[in-house]
């Protein structure tokens, strides 16, 4: 099946930072969507972008679907940024809806 | 409009017990799915649904079942619970497959003691 891998795994920012989060994938994918995980567990979307870019805020996102890749930029980061970002990807022909990347958790401290 | 609804939020059982979750989906989406995050094994697909009928299911043992109802809710079931069963259970709504995007719901967090 198809593979997503997110990079990196924790981050640790002071607050007013930038960050860049990525998300590469195996094969060619119908969706993405960028997801925040708030401490009492729930899938919060940022993002629905299988290509092109998206501004919603500090937060932006990037999809080269062509180059199986994705990027979350976060902009002058606050401490409610704090999280773990997910990446997930579907696949027209897979038999699941939405295949996870592991995350990357961020810390901001003020 | 209403989001992805979930009950219970929290969820307390003995293992041998049985259990039965809730998801009610955006309305009007017929799409439902079912996730189970660990912290060992992240987020993994349990079922999907679409105007009742089951389209996919993950890697999980029978114990674990689904439904989906004429108005689109779903429930899941676990029979005879174990401990590794613990876990938070994230349910997923969409108008259909592909180019329209998933919303989650809170989750159920269930332990098992």
């Amino acid at each position: 099946g198809i593979q997503v891998e997110q990079s990196p795994p924790d981050l640790i920012l002071q607050e007013g930072a930038n960050s860049t989060l990525r998300c590469n994938f195996s094969d060619s994918v119908n969706n993405l969507q960028w997801f925040h995980q708030n401490p009492w567990g729930q899938l919060i979307n940022l993002f629905y972008i299988p290509s092109g870019t998206k501004q919603n805020g500090r937060l932006s996102a990037t999809t080269v679907a062509t180059e199986r890749y994705s990027l979350l930029y976060i902009s002058s980061s606050q401490t409610t940024d704090s999280g773990v970002y997910f990446c997930a990807v579907e696949q027209n022909s897979g038999n699941t809806p939405l295949v996870f990347g592991k995350g990357t958790r961020l810390s901001v401290i003020a | 409009k209403a989001g992805v609804t979930q009950t219970p939020r929290y969820l307390i059982k003995t293992r041998g017990q049985q259990v039965t979750l809730s998801c009610s989906p955006i309305s009007g989406h017929r799409s439902v799915s079912w996730y189970q995050q660990t912290p060992g094994q992240g987020l993994q697909f349990l079922f999907e649904y679409f105007s009742e009928t089951q389209r996919n299911k993950g890697n999980f043992p029978g114990r674990f079942s689904g439904r989906q109802f004429s108005n689109s809710r779903s429930e899941m079931n676990v029979s005879t619970l174990e401990l590794g069963d613990s876990a938070l259970y994230l349910c997923a709504s969409s108008l259909d497959r592909a180019f329209w995007g998933y919303t989650f719901g809170s989750g159920t967090r269930l332990t098992v003691v």
